[in-house]
């Protein structure tokens, strides 16, 4: 079973502060990585894509992987009350599907 | 607009029957798939299709049946055997994870057995 990992949280930030969400993952062979926010009740949507290392930015948003150490992370800028959510890091699985993590709860404070 | 159709939004089921959750997308997407969520955890995958008439189990199949007749749409079953079925099921499709898409995901069905 190919496991990722995430702190389940909350992570409480106050409003304009930088958020820091991590990620870790069991498959040396995994080759993309998704981002997904969930807000309370509803589906999860994707807000970031990585499969190089490095970072890749995407306005308030920076995914950084680093396929060496198995780690995925996301930053947001200027985080906003609206980022209040969770943030789900999924992986590629052979077979073309997607493991999820649990998720980690993201509280921005006004 | 092109999406993901699931439906109904909640569902409701006696103990001992089977119930069907639709999924239809008109995205032209090859690929769909079946996830359970259970309050705080992630997403489980229950069932996947690449291509029409085609699907194999995920994780957590036990108790679950489904179909891929069409492109379009693969409904999901609940049998009387998933001893547990109350969850939030999310229907998802993919035009090719390695090229960085993801999946698009329909808007949920909430189960709960009464």
């Amino acid at each position: 079973q190919k496991e990722v990992e995430q702190n389940s949280g909350p992570l409480s930030v106050p409003e304009g502060a930088i958020a820091s969400l991590n990620c870790t993952y069991s498959d040396r062979g995994s080759q993309s990585f998704f981002w997904y926010r969930q807000y309370s009740g509803k589906s999860p949507e994707l807000i970031m894509s990585i499969y190089s290392n490095g970072d890749k930015e995407d306005g308030r948003f920076t995914a950084q992987l680093n396929k060496a150490s198995q780690y995925v992370s996301l930053l947001i800028r200027d985080s906003q009350p609206s980022d209040s959510a969770t943030y789900l890091c999924a992986v590629t699985e052979y077979g073309n599907k997607l493991v999820f993590g649990a998720g980690t709860i993201l509280r921005v404070k006004s | 607009d092109g999406g993901i159709t699931q439906s109904p939004k909640y569902l409701f089921r006696k103990e001992g029957q089977n119930v069907t959750l639709s999924c239809e997308q008109n995205l032209n997407h090859d690929a769909m798939y079946w996830y359970r969520q259970d309050p705080g955890q992630g997403l489980r995958l229950i069932y996947y299709s690449q291509i029409v008439n085609d699907f194999q189990k995920g994780d957590i199949a036990e108790g679950y049946s489904v179909s891929r007749e069409k492109k379009e749409s693969f409904p999901l079953t609940v049998t009387s055997a998933q001893k547990n079925p109350t969850a939030f099921y999310l229907c998802a499709s993919s035009d090719g994870l390695g090229a960085g898409y993801g999946y698009t995901f329909g808007s949920g069905t909430r189960l709960t057995v009464v």
